[in-house]
């Protein structure tokens, strides 16, 4: 058990371009969320994915915003034409996938994004 | 949107004080309560997954107790240490399965 990875650590950008991270799960994890995390707030949730399919995704997210996750092992989220608002750390998480609600679910590092 | 609430916001304490905080959550639909310790500059730890109402888990001198009926939880940290200074965060999951985190209780923890 190697743990959740995400890469890179940090991203700096200018506003108006793309950028893409990369999560990798814990092997054999079947569930994978995205959170975005902004100073002072609770991690808030993005997507989430049940092996390849993307199951929800928050209506709160911009079209600007999309995630994959061929073959159901990593998943890229990638931000279109970033925007100072932006910035926040972006944490990924995998849990097994039985319990549902009651998986517990295991954070990555995070990716700290500053758009400029 | 579920609207789930932390207090307070932070904490100060002397080592070796007991404190608690709250997490407060919609009563209704409720499917499960997830607390997590976050420390600086590392990931989120899962600490407790508590779905029946009255339960209580212990992990340490950590522990949790949940009332459905009136949609709170109490996390308890007996003796504190410096090494429990951390945000202490709990979530709960709607019917869709996303998950929404209240904004945390930082904790430090005075030697």
């Amino acid at each position: 058990d190697t743990g959740v990875s995400q890469n890179p650590r940090h991203k700096i950008t200018k506003r108006g371009q793309n950028v893409t991270f990369r999560c990798d799960p814990i092997s054999e994890h079947n569930r994978l969320y995205w959170y975005r995390q902004t100073l002072g707030q609770g991690p808030e949730f993005l997507t989430y994915f049940q092996n390849e399919a993307q199951l929800e995704k928050s209506r709160l997210l911009s079209d600007r915003f999309s995630a994959e996750r061929p073959k159901g092992s990593f998943s890229t989220l990638e931000i279109q034409r970033t925007e100072q608002g932006d910035s926040a750390m972006y944490l990924c998480a995998s849990s097994k996938g039985t319990g549902v609600d009651t998986d517990t679910q295991y954070f990555g590092p995070g990716t700290r994004l500053t758009v400029l | 949107i579920l609207n789930v609430e932390q207090s307070p916001q932070s904490l100060h304490v002397q080592e070796g004080d007991s404190t608690n905080f709250t997490c407060s959550f919609p009563s209704s639909n409720f499917y499960a309560l997830h607390w997590y310790r976050w420390e600086t500059a590392k990931s989120p730890e899962a600490l407790f997954v508590m779905t029946l109402n009255g339960d209580e888990k212990k992990k340490g001198r950590i522990s949790a107790t949940l009332n459905t009926k009136e949609g709170y939880s109490y996390l308890y940290i007996k003796g504190s240490q410096p090494e429990d200074s951390a945000t202490y965060l709990c979530a709960s999951p709607n019917t869709g399965n996303q998950f929404y985190f209240g904004t945390g209780t930082s904790l430090t923890v005075i030697p």
